[in-house]
Formats: structure tokens, sequence, C-alpha cells
């Protein structure tokens, strides 16, 4: 059968709402970051990305925000949809390493 | 611009049994990705090709996983033989170089 993974933390919000997704990465030699959107039963789909010399990028209706002090990442969502409920997950990439780590991803549910 | 492809997107086997899977990654991106998904987890890299040589395959089970990727373009991924813990959706990506990458629907293996 299916191995059991980690329990995904879970953000529900209303529809219409701002949605703020977190994620923290461990190594500070990191220079690229990565949100990825997962809908159930597709593959990780690109939504945003920002690399070390940045703090702040906004996109379409979303902003990803970098605070390397504290090596957090966010992922800002405007006016939610019910479109945007996924799994979404960070990726980050250092020069040194060249391949990406995946964080265990946080499950938004968008309530009508 | 067609995105990567992968087949089959379900597969059953038995413990023990083999079976293989396929990706056609973006015409002109030179670095291909298998990932292994378990569920609620993020994708963890299998291995990376550039062209058509090895980049990274440390986390490989090399004893029972093979990768190809002969002509620089399609791969094909190996599993044999297979064990219950192997079930999980295989994902592949590509991206030009070392940038963003862009992941197929993936192939869900339930290992029985």
């Amino acid at each position: 059968g299916e191995s059991v993974g980690l329990h995904l933390p879970t953000l529900s919000v209303q529809e219409g709402d701002n949605s703020i997704i977190n994620c923290a990465y461990s190594n500070s030699a990191s220079d690229y970051f990565i949100w990825y959107k997962q809908e159930s039963g597709k593959g990780p789909q690109f939504i945003i990305d920002i690399r070390s010399n940045m703090d702040k990028r906004q996109g379409q209706r979303v902003t990803v925000l970098l605070n390397k002090t504290v090596k957090h990442l966010s992922l800002q969502i405007a006016a939610t949809q019910p479109g945007d409920s996924a799994v979404y997950f960070c990726a980050e990439k250092s020069l040194n390493f060249n391949k990406f780590y995946f964080g265990s991803g946080t499950k938004l549910n968008v309530k009508p | 611009e067609a995105g990567v492809a992968q087949s089959p997107r379900y597969k059953i086997i038995e413990k023990r049994q083999s079976v293989a899977f396929w990706c056609n990654p973006i015409s002109g991106h030179a670095t291909l990705y298998w990932y292994q998904q378990i569920l609620g987890q993020g994708p963890k890299l299998l291995i990376q090709f550039q062209n058509n040589g090895v980049v990274d395959d440390s986390q490989l089970p090399k004893d029972r996983f093979s990768a190809e990727r002969l002509k620089g373009v399609d791969s094909t991924l190996k599993i044999q033989p297979a064990k219950l813990e192997d079930s999980a959706v295989y994902l592949c990506a590509s991206s030009f170089y070392t940038d963003t990458q862009y992941f197929g629907p993936g192939t869900r293996l339930t290992v029985l």
C-alpha cells in the first residue's frame, strides 16, 4: 500500500480574503527560491520565483517575500479564489549544490 | 508550447515486479529531473541529467532504480524489483539549465 507521509499543515481561508503561506529554509547559502502550486493529481506548477538579492517580488495576485536574516519565505495571495485551493511548496537552491530542495508543503483550503 | 509529457499516468504492480516510466521534456531543455513524491511530502530528487550525462544521483536507490537519457532528450526510469515503499508519484521535470523547473503530470505507482 501507500506510505503515510507527514501530515500537511493546512490553511483555511474565506473566498476573497488574502492568504499568507510561510516557509522556513535551512541553508543560508540558498540563493534562489520558487513557489509551486500542486493541485490534486497534477504535477507542481510554477507560481513565482525570487533571487536572494531581492526581498520582494510581485506577480499577478501573488507576492513573494524573502527574509534572509531569519531564513523565511512567504507567499501572499490576494483575493483568494476557490481555484487557489491546492498544496503549495517552496523550493530552494544554492549555487554550491545546484539542485532544488522542496519543503513539505502547505494545503490551502478556500471556503466559498 | 508543449509541456513535460509522462507516461503512463497510473500503474499498479505487485511487489518484486518491474516497472518503467517514460518522460519527454520540454523541447530545448538540457536538464531533466526525476523526483519521487510520497503522499503528503514534497518531491525528493532521485536523479538529475544534463543532456545525456548524470549530474546528481546521490539519492537514487541504485540497487533497484535505474534511469537513462541516452540521446539527451527522452528519459526512462526503471524500478526492478519494486517494493511496497516505492508506492509514490514519480515526477519528471525539465529546465533550460538549472533554473526554473517545469513538471509533468506524474505517474502514480501503487505497489501491492
